[in-house]
Protein backbone atom coordinates (compact mmCIF):
# COMPACT_ATOMS: atom_id res chain seq x y z
CA UNK A 1 0.00 0.00 0.00
CA UNK A 2 1.08 3.15 -0.56
CA UNK A 3 2.09 5.10 2.30
CA UNK A 4 4.57 9.03 3.00
CA UNK A 5 6.52 9.16 6.13
CA UNK A 6 8.24 12.78 6.85
CA UNK A 7 10.17 11.46 9.66
CA UNK A 8 10.72 14.86 11.02
CA UNK A 9 7.65 16.08 13.22
CA UNK A 10 9.41 19.71 14.18
CA UNK A 11 12.19 21.50 12.93
CA UNK A 12 13.41 24.91 14.22
CA UNK A 13 15.74 26.86 12.12
CA UNK A 14 17.43 30.18 12.53
CA UNK A 15 15.98 32.87 9.99
CA UNK A 16 18.62 33.14 6.64
CA UNK A 17 20.09 29.22 7.46
CA UNK A 18 19.10 26.49 4.90
CA UNK A 19 16.52 23.92 5.43
CA UNK A 20 15.89 20.64 4.04
CA UNK A 21 12.40 18.95 5.30
CA UNK A 22 12.62 14.66 4.80
CA UNK A 23 9.55 12.87 2.74
CA UNK A 24 9.97 9.04 2.00
CA UNK A 25 7.29 7.20 0.10
CA UNK A 26 6.09 3.84 -0.36
CA UNK A 27 4.55 3.02 -3.72
CA UNK A 28 5.69 0.77 -6.38
CA UNK A 29 5.85 2.37 -9.48
CA UNK A 30 6.67 5.82 -10.46
CA UNK A 31 5.12 7.70 -8.35
CA UNK A 32 3.49 11.22 -8.38
CA UNK A 33 4.61 13.75 -5.39
CA UNK A 34 3.51 16.98 -4.26
CA UNK A 35 4.75 19.03 -1.12
CA UNK A 36 2.12 21.31 0.21
CA UNK A 37 2.48 24.20 3.17
CA UNK A 38 -0.09 25.33 5.82
CA UNK A 39 0.56 28.83 7.01
CA UNK A 40 -1.23 29.23 10.53
CA UNK A 41 -4.74 29.47 10.09
CA UNK A 42 -4.92 28.92 6.58
CA UNK A 43 -5.35 26.19 4.35
CA UNK A 44 -2.88 24.09 2.36
CA UNK A 45 -1.47 25.68 -0.82
CA UNK A 46 0.99 23.59 -3.07
CA UNK A 47 4.24 24.38 -3.11
CA UNK A 48 5.57 21.93 -5.96
CA UNK A 49 5.29 18.78 -7.47
CA UNK A 50 6.57 16.35 -9.75
CA UNK A 51 4.99 13.73 -11.85
CA UNK A 52 8.25 13.30 -14.57
CA UNK A 53 11.36 14.52 -16.14
CA UNK A 54 13.97 16.60 -14.16
CA UNK A 55 14.47 15.17 -10.75
CA UNK A 56 15.09 18.63 -9.49
CA UNK A 57 11.95 20.43 -9.56
CA UNK A 58 11.06 24.18 -8.70
CA UNK A 59 7.98 25.56 -6.80
CA UNK A 60 6.88 29.11 -5.17
CA UNK A 61 8.47 30.88 -2.37
CA UNK A 62 11.77 29.85 -3.49
CA UNK A 63 11.30 26.08 -2.52
CA UNK A 64 12.62 23.25 -4.27
CA UNK A 65 12.80 19.34 -4.02
CA UNK A 66 14.82 16.80 -5.74
CA UNK A 67 13.19 13.34 -6.57
CA UNK A 68 15.77 10.08 -5.74
CA UNK A 69 14.20 7.02 -6.96
CA UNK A 70 16.35 4.86 -5.67
CA UNK A 71 16.17 6.39 -1.87
CA UNK A 72 12.39 6.84 -2.28
CA UNK A 73 12.75 9.84 -1.39
CA UNK A 74 11.48 13.71 -2.50
CA UNK A 75 12.99 16.09 0.02
CA UNK A 76 12.32 19.68 0.21
CA UNK A 77 15.19 22.56 -0.01
CA UNK A 78 15.47 25.97 0.16
CA UNK A 79 18.79 27.76 0.59
CA UNK A 80 17.78 30.63 2.99
CA UNK A 81 14.99 30.17 5.33
CA UNK A 82 12.61 33.56 5.21
CA UNK A 83 10.66 34.02 9.50
CA UNK A 84 7.43 33.78 6.86
CA UNK A 85 8.22 30.44 5.86
CA UNK A 86 7.26 29.00 9.17
CA UNK A 87 4.04 26.81 8.74
CA UNK A 88 3.54 23.26 8.70
CA UNK A 89 4.75 21.32 5.57
CA UNK A 90 3.26 18.09 3.98
CA UNK A 91 4.45 15.76 1.33
CA UNK A 92 1.62 13.91 -0.65
CA UNK A 93 1.87 11.06 -2.83
CA UNK A 94 -0.60 10.58 -5.63
CA UNK A 95 -0.48 6.93 -8.01
CA UNK A 96 -1.19 7.36 -11.75
CA UNK A 97 -4.99 6.64 -12.72
CA UNK A 98 -6.19 6.82 -8.83
CA UNK A 99 -8.08 9.51 -6.97
CA UNK A 100 -6.29 9.81 -4.04
CA UNK A 101 -3.50 11.54 -2.76
CA UNK A 102 -1.98 10.08 0.69
CA UNK A 103 -0.24 12.79 2.56
CA UNK A 104 2.49 12.57 5.51
CA UNK A 105 1.89 13.39 9.08
CA UNK A 106 3.48 16.96 8.54
CA UNK A 107 6.96 19.29 9.89
CA UNK A 108 6.63 22.29 11.57
CA UNK A 109 8.71 24.81 11.10
CA UNK A 110 9.87 27.16 12.95
CA UNK A 111 12.04 29.86 12.49
CA UNK A 112 14.02 32.47 14.82
CA UNK A 113 14.98 35.73 13.87
CA UNK B 1 -10.24 34.85 -7.92
CA UNK B 2 -10.43 30.65 -8.20
CA UNK B 3 -10.82 29.61 -4.70
CA UNK B 4 -12.69 26.97 -2.44
CA UNK B 5 -14.70 28.57 0.52
CA UNK B 6 -15.64 26.53 3.71
CA UNK B 7 -18.49 27.90 5.76
CA UNK B 8 -18.38 28.48 8.97
CA UNK B 9 -14.70 28.43 9.96
CA UNK B 10 -15.53 27.63 13.31
CA UNK B 11 -18.03 25.94 15.12
CA UNK B 12 -18.50 24.70 18.55
CA UNK B 13 -21.51 22.04 19.47
CA UNK B 14 -22.80 19.37 21.46
CA UNK B 15 -23.05 15.93 20.89
CA UNK B 16 -25.85 14.33 18.38
CA UNK B 17 -26.80 17.99 17.34
CA UNK B 18 -26.85 18.04 13.50
CA UNK B 19 -25.10 20.20 11.90
CA UNK B 20 -23.76 20.63 8.20
CA UNK B 21 -20.31 22.16 7.10
CA UNK B 22 -20.67 23.83 3.53
CA UNK B 23 -18.13 23.70 0.70
CA UNK B 24 -17.90 25.74 -2.41
CA UNK B 25 -15.67 25.90 -5.66
CA UNK B 26 -15.57 28.73 -8.23
CA UNK B 27 -13.42 26.63 -10.62
CA UNK B 28 -15.77 24.04 -12.18
CA UNK B 29 -13.80 21.43 -10.98
CA UNK B 30 -15.84 18.08 -10.98
CA UNK B 31 -13.53 16.55 -8.05
CA UNK B 32 -14.23 17.86 -4.56
CA UNK B 33 -12.98 15.74 -1.33
CA UNK B 34 -13.39 16.01 2.71
CA UNK B 35 -10.40 15.29 5.28
CA UNK B 36 -9.89 15.64 8.22
CA UNK B 37 -6.57 16.59 9.71
CA UNK B 38 -5.62 15.81 13.38
CA UNK B 39 -2.57 15.88 15.31
CA UNK B 40 0.19 13.15 14.49
CA UNK B 41 -1.91 12.08 11.72
CA UNK B 42 -1.97 14.49 9.05
CA UNK B 43 -4.95 14.44 6.57
CA UNK B 44 -7.21 11.84 5.98
CA UNK B 45 -9.91 11.71 3.30
CA UNK B 46 -13.47 10.87 4.43
CA UNK B 47 -15.53 10.91 1.36
CA UNK B 48 -14.79 12.59 -2.15
CA UNK B 49 -17.31 12.89 -5.32
CA UNK B 50 -15.98 12.75 -9.09
CA UNK B 51 -18.77 14.12 -10.03
CA UNK B 52 -22.54 15.48 -9.51
CA UNK B 53 -24.57 12.62 -8.02
CA UNK B 54 -21.38 11.00 -7.95
CA UNK B 55 -19.37 10.00 -4.21
CA UNK B 56 -17.75 7.18 -2.28
CA UNK B 57 -15.92 6.73 0.69
CA UNK B 58 -12.29 7.90 1.63
CA UNK B 59 -10.37 6.68 4.91
CA UNK B 60 -12.62 7.51 7.44
CA UNK B 61 -16.31 8.22 6.47
CA UNK B 62 -17.90 6.88 9.70
CA UNK B 63 -19.81 9.46 11.51
CA UNK B 64 -20.13 11.43 8.12
CA UNK B 65 -22.09 11.89 5.17
CA UNK B 66 -22.20 13.93 2.01
CA UNK B 67 -24.18 14.92 -1.09
CA UNK B 68 -23.35 16.49 -4.22
CA UNK B 69 -26.35 17.66 -6.06
CA UNK B 70 -24.69 20.63 -7.76
CA UNK B 71 -21.26 20.71 -9.52
CA UNK B 72 -19.98 23.35 -7.10
CA UNK B 73 -21.08 22.55 -3.49
CA UNK B 74 -20.06 19.39 -1.63
CA UNK B 75 -21.52 19.75 1.82
CA UNK B 76 -20.39 17.40 4.85
CA UNK B 77 -22.91 16.33 7.31
CA UNK B 78 -22.67 15.02 10.50
CA UNK B 79 -25.41 13.33 11.71
CA UNK B 80 -24.66 12.94 15.31
CA UNK B 81 -21.62 14.03 16.06
CA UNK B 82 -19.42 13.05 18.88
CA UNK B 83 -16.61 14.18 20.92
CA UNK B 84 -14.02 12.01 18.37
CA UNK B 85 -15.18 14.33 15.29
CA UNK B 86 -13.86 17.47 17.00
CA UNK B 87 -10.79 18.06 13.91
CA UNK B 88 -9.92 20.25 11.42
CA UNK B 89 -11.83 19.96 8.17
CA UNK B 90 -10.97 20.85 5.18
CA UNK B 91 -12.34 20.49 1.26
CA UNK B 92 -10.51 20.08 -1.73
CA UNK B 93 -11.14 20.11 -5.11
CA UNK B 94 -9.58 19.63 -9.19
CA UNK B 95 -10.36 18.68 -12.07
CA UNK B 96 -10.29 14.99 -12.92
CA UNK B 97 -8.44 15.00 -16.12
CA UNK B 98 -5.15 15.85 -13.81
CA UNK B 99 -4.94 12.91 -11.97
CA UNK B 100 -3.62 12.44 -9.93
CA UNK B 101 -4.79 14.99 -8.62
CA UNK B 102 -3.46 18.29 -8.05
CA UNK B 103 -5.74 19.78 -5.36
CA UNK B 104 -6.91 23.15 -4.36
CA UNK B 105 -8.08 23.49 -0.14
CA UNK B 106 -10.33 25.62 1.24
CA UNK B 107 -9.22 27.14 4.36
CA UNK B 108 -10.47 24.56 6.82
CA UNK B 109 -13.33 24.70 9.45
CA UNK B 110 -12.32 24.08 13.12
CA UNK B 111 -15.06 22.09 14.85
CA UNK B 112 -15.12 21.63 18.59
CA UNK B 113 -17.86 18.46 19.65
CA UNK B 114 -18.51 18.67 23.63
Amino acid sequence: AQSVTQPDIHITVSEGASLELRCNYSYGATPYLFWYVQSPGQGLQLLLKYFSGDTLVQGIKGFEAEFKRSQSSFNLRKPSVHWSDAAEYFCAVGAYNTDKLIFGTGTRLQVFP
Amino acid sequence: EAQVTQNPRYLITVTGKKLTVTCSQNMNHEYMSWYRQDPGLGLRQIYYSMNVEVTDKGDVPEGYKVSRKEKRNFPLILESPSPNQTSLYFCASSFVAAKPYEQYFGPGTRLTVT
